[in-house]
């Protein structure tokens, strides 16, 4: 079971705008800043936010990330077919003195 | 542009020992934690462990007894040893730049099977 907790799955269509959540609790989100991965089929992930905000050169603006308290956010706008992937959200956990993960959303693109 | 290129034995018999290269092109070694994590087939990521620049380690503490993560400066490189693998160790393996990581290597899978 992973310490921070996302939806399983999620759904759109294309250029509609999803959300996926991250719920973690004080000790990571509620600290620390959040990162954000997309990993496609057979692939390693790739750094899409980090820093709760921020995305890395190369990554769409479509592409954008939030955190309220113990909770984050990654929104995609303009939603593309080659958007469909797993969504994994990490950040430091004080606490355990190691960096938590969550479960990832398979995000599918209807 | 940051590099990291892995390699190690894919297929393992239990009770053997898992081991695993990292080398980083590209970009500063110094610096950093140097990350090892795991994704079992169709699960989360898990963290293994860590190395800095200095040798300073951390560790999951559910493997802690098994692991041996250790670092190369010389060659910027880094290395994952697993001993005693199960059946429960199966998973593909990355390595990373930083405590969560924002460059990764390919990956590698591996099966442990009798």
């Amino acid at each position: 079971q992973s310490v921070l907790t996302q939806p399983p799955s999620a759904s759109g269509t294309p250029g509609q705008r999803v959300t996926i959540s991250c719920s973690g609790s004080s000790s990571n989100i509620g600290s620390n800043t959040v990162n954000w991965y997309q990993q496609l089929p057979g692939t390693a992930p790739k750094l899409l936010i980090y820093s709760s905000y921020q995305r890395p050169s190369g990554v769409p603006d479509r592409f954008s990330g939030s955190k309220s308290g113990t909770s984050a956010s990654l929104a995609i706008s303009g939603l593309q077919s080659e958007d469909e992937a797993v969504y994994h959200c990490a950040a430091w956990d004080d606490s355990l003195n190691a960096p938590v993960f969550g479960g990832g959303t398979k995000l599918t693109v209807l | 542009q940051v590099q990291l290129q892995q390699w190690g034995a894919g297929l393992l018999k239990p009770s053997e020992t898992l081991s695993l290269t990292c080398a980083a092109y590209g970009g500063f070694f110094t610096g950093y934690y140097w990350t090892w994590i795991r994704q079992s087939p169709g699960k989360g990521l898990e963290w293994i462990g860590a190395i800095d620049h200095g040798g300073n380690t951390r560790h999951n503490p559910s493997l802690k007894s098994r692991l041996t993560i250790s670092i190369d400066t010389s060659k910027n490189q880094f290395s994952l040893n697993l001993a005693s693998v199960t059946a429960a160790d199966t998973a593909v393996y990355y390595c990373g730049r930083g405590n969560i990581p924002d460059y990764w290597g390919q990956g590698t899978l591996v099966t442990v099977s009798s």
